[in-house]
């Protein structure tokens, strides 16, 4: 079955604490990319990839950090969480054959910084 | 800029009734536009997309939706609302600018719709 996983999908954490969520698909797809949502704000993006070891800023990237070293993994790290990074993440994947591909959203990642 | 507007925070309607999510949108260039629905504590499920061709697109559950290249609006639609319609609709824009930005989807804020039996 093609999907995107996200692991964990519930964390609670405390301020300055090292945390990674892993996000992983099975469909080859070159595009991966994380947001965040929060309430009234919508989809925010983070952080994007195009492709292995090729990665780039979104709009919100302050106090993240991804890497891609396989195509299928993209995960996303807080070097130290602060409670305004409190906030519900998903992860998508697409190709990139033409423009017109359709993002798979992962499960999300619900996130409590105390 | 890349950007999409979803008016109304909030539509309710009864059920039976047709429904209308408001979505505008700003390109530079060809907009591949799409439409998604996320139900309570799940992630973002794909509805529909408009590429290229005839304006008006068919959806999964019954939705379509209408490009209008004039009006840059690109407004989700059902003829007959269920109450299982309820959840947060996000419309989103894709759109190649030169650089780094290829391939991102801008997404609205989302409208939450509300079906009452």
């Amino acid at each position: 079955e093609a999907q995107v996983t996200q692991n964990p999908r519930y964390l609670i954490t405390v301020t300055g604490k090292k945390l990674t969520v892993t996000c992983s698909q099975n469909m080859n797809h070159e595009y991966m990319s994380w947001y965040r949502q929060d309430p009234g704000l919508g989809l925010r993006q983070i952080y994007y990839s195009m492709n292995v070891e090729v990665t780039d800023k979104g709009d919100v990237p302050e106090g993240y950090k991804v890497s891609r070293k396989e195509k299928r993994n993209f995960p996303l790290i807080l070097e130290s969480p602060s409670p305004n990074q409190t906030s519900l993440y998903f992860c998508a994947s697409s190709s990139l054959a033409g423009g017109g591909e359709t993002q798979y959203f992962g499960p999300g990642t619900r996130l409590l910084v105390l | 800029a890349q950007s999409v507007a979803q008016p109304e925070d909030q539509v309710n309607v009864a059920e039976g009734n047709p429904l209308t999510v408001k979505c505008t949108y700003s390109v530079s260039g060809n907009p591949y536009l799409f439409w998604y629905v996320q139900y309570p504590n799940r992630g973002l499920q794909f509805l529909l997309k408009y590429i290229t061709g005839d304006n008006l697109v068919k959806g999964s559950y019954g939705f379509e939706a209408e490009f209008n290249k004039s009006q840059t609006s690109f407004h989700l639609k059902k003829p007959s609302a269920l109450v299982s319609d309820s959840a947060l609709y996000f419309c989103a824009v894709r759109a190649y600018d030169r650089g780094s930005t290829l391939g991102r989807l801008y997404f609205g804020r989302g409208t939450q719709l509300t079906v009452w039996p």
